[in-house]
């Protein structure tokens, strides 16, 4: 069975652009939740989408959206892009939401940088 | 809220050797979920362990062990027999299950294992 699938793996924007993140998760899994990685803030999370819907949102300003399609995939968006938004992005899903089970499967990443 | 620390950042250890990771939790809630989390160098995270809040055994996986102290809200893992594929960074994640709920992670320890 195919692991979470993250794309692009690395990219570079400049400041004031905008960037679409993609994630394919584990074939059958309903939910992926998105996390921002950086060293000095550790992993926090942005959102949980299950089955189409957001079912929970991390403390992130509104240039941070995503979206489920109805194929499970997910792609997460940051537009006007800041210095401070360069991380690696991960996607994680689960069969069921990530707050029933705890269980996430990781993908290997999106790491951005902004200059 | 909930918080969790992890209060070493870095940690090294001779190869065949014992390692013990520390992590605090805390929370007002009685039934919840621990996890320990390995992200190896440029790879995915996995889940290494899990333990139930109301289990008073301590969950053990191969030569992933941890301690559990419910009243002190201590949750450390110990690898026993370490291994230069443990190299990896380690993080100490929470949950209070429910649909909508979401885990909250520690900042990680970098864990090196020296040959």
């Amino acid at each position: 069975k195919a692991g979470v699938t993250q794309t692009p793996r690395y990219l570079i924007k400049t400041r004031g652009q905008q960037v679409t993140l993609s994630c394919s998760p584990i074939s059958g899994h309903r939910s992926v939740s998105w996390y921002q990685q950086t060293p000095g803030q550790g992993l926090q999370f942005l959102f949980e989408y299950f089955s189409e819907t957001q079912r929970n949102k991390g403390n992130f300003p509104g240039r941070f959206s995503g979206r489920q399609f109805s194929n499970s995939r997910s792609e997460m968006n940051v537009s006007t892009l800041e210095l401070g938004d360069s991380a690696l992005y991960l996607c994680a899903s689960s069969w069921l939401t990530s707050g029933t089970t705890g269980e996430l499967f990781f993908g290997e990443g999106s790491r951005l940088t902004v200059l | 809220a909930q918080t969790v620390t992890q209060s070493q950042p870095e940690m090294s250890v001779q190869e065949a050797e014992t390692v013990t990771l520390s992590c605090t939790y805390d929370t007002s809630e009685s039934n919840y979920y621990l996890f320990w989390y390995k992200q190896p160098p440029s790879r995915q995270m996995i889940l290494v362990i899990r333990q139930e809040a109301y289990k008073q055994q301590n969950a053990t996986e191969n030569r992933f062990s941890v301690n559990f102290q419910k009243a002190a809200k201590s949750f450390s893992l110990k690898i026993s027999d370490s291994q230069l594929g443990d190299t990896a960074m380690y993080f100490c994640a929470f949950l209070i299950t429910g649909a909508n709920s979401k885990l909250t992670f520690g900042k990680g320890i970098t864990l090196s294992v020296r040959p």
